[in-house]
């Protein structure tokens, strides 16, 4: 098994859909939960970044942390087609700053 | 957020030639950096992890003495990727830590080898 699990896509949804993206991981170690987005042939930009469990929200972003499920998830509320990406989740122990990133997410918003 | 960035942004060069990239810490002292690749519809590897003043931890199946990483100062790290071929044809992005464990990305150099 795979640390991180990540469906590849294409995630293809109309502009104005709620958008779930979701990772699962083996390692229950994992404190620190990112997320990604990378257009095309550009570095990763950093969305979220959630320590531990529960919700954090930045405008039209929710990042979810389910620890006892091992399952993270991204929700992009009023998708528009300027979201279109790739989305990759990221995960670390800890201090030693070394993340595991998933495969990511092609996300599509169609006008 | 902080900025990363890198140089060049794209290389094409002849195969057993010396590629050298440049990440820079723009606004903020990284005291670690990091170097990934990403190969076409993959996810980014880790290379390796450089500490400034100090030599870099390479993951393991990375080759040090073809990837040699130079981390002089709080603000720059350099990958060289030497006598390069074209299976080292891949997107290089480096990220700097700031030390609350959020690792920011440069815009990546994508390496074409001939």
């Amino acid at each position: 098994q795979k640390e991180v699990e990540q469906d590849p896509g294409p995630l293809s949804v109309p502009e104005g859909a709620i958008v779930s993206l979701n990772c699962t991981y083996s390692n229950s170690a994992f404190q620190y939960f990112m997320w990604y987005r990378q257009y095309s042939r550009k570095g990763p930009e950093l969305l979220m970044y959630t320590y531990s469990s529960g919700n954090k929200e930045d405008g039209r972003f929710t990042a979810q942390v389910d620890k006892s499920s091992k399952y993270i998830s991204l929700f992009i509320r009023d998708s528009q087609p300027s979201d279109s990406a790739t989305y990759l989740c990221a995960m670390g122990e800890g201090q030693g700053f070394s993340f595991i990133f998933g495969k990511g997410t092609r996300l599509l918003v169609k006008p | 957020g902080a900025v990363v960035s890198q140089h060049p942004s794209r290389v094409i060069c002849k195969s057993g030639t010396s590629v050298k990239i440049e990440c820079r810490s723009l606004d903020f002292q990284a005291t670690t950096m990091f170097w990934y690749r990403q190969f076409p519809k993959q996810s980014l590897m880790l290379m390796a992890t450089s500490n400034e003043g100090s030599k870099a931890t390479y993951e393991q199946g990375v080759e040090k003495d073809k990837f040699l990483i130079n981390h002089a100062s709080l603000t720059l790290s350099t990958l060289t990727v030497a006598s390069a071929h074209p299976e080292d044809s891949s997107f290089y992005i480096c990220s700097a830590g700031q030390g609350n464990n959020e690792q920011f990305f440069g815009p990546g150099t994508r390496l074409t080898v001939l």
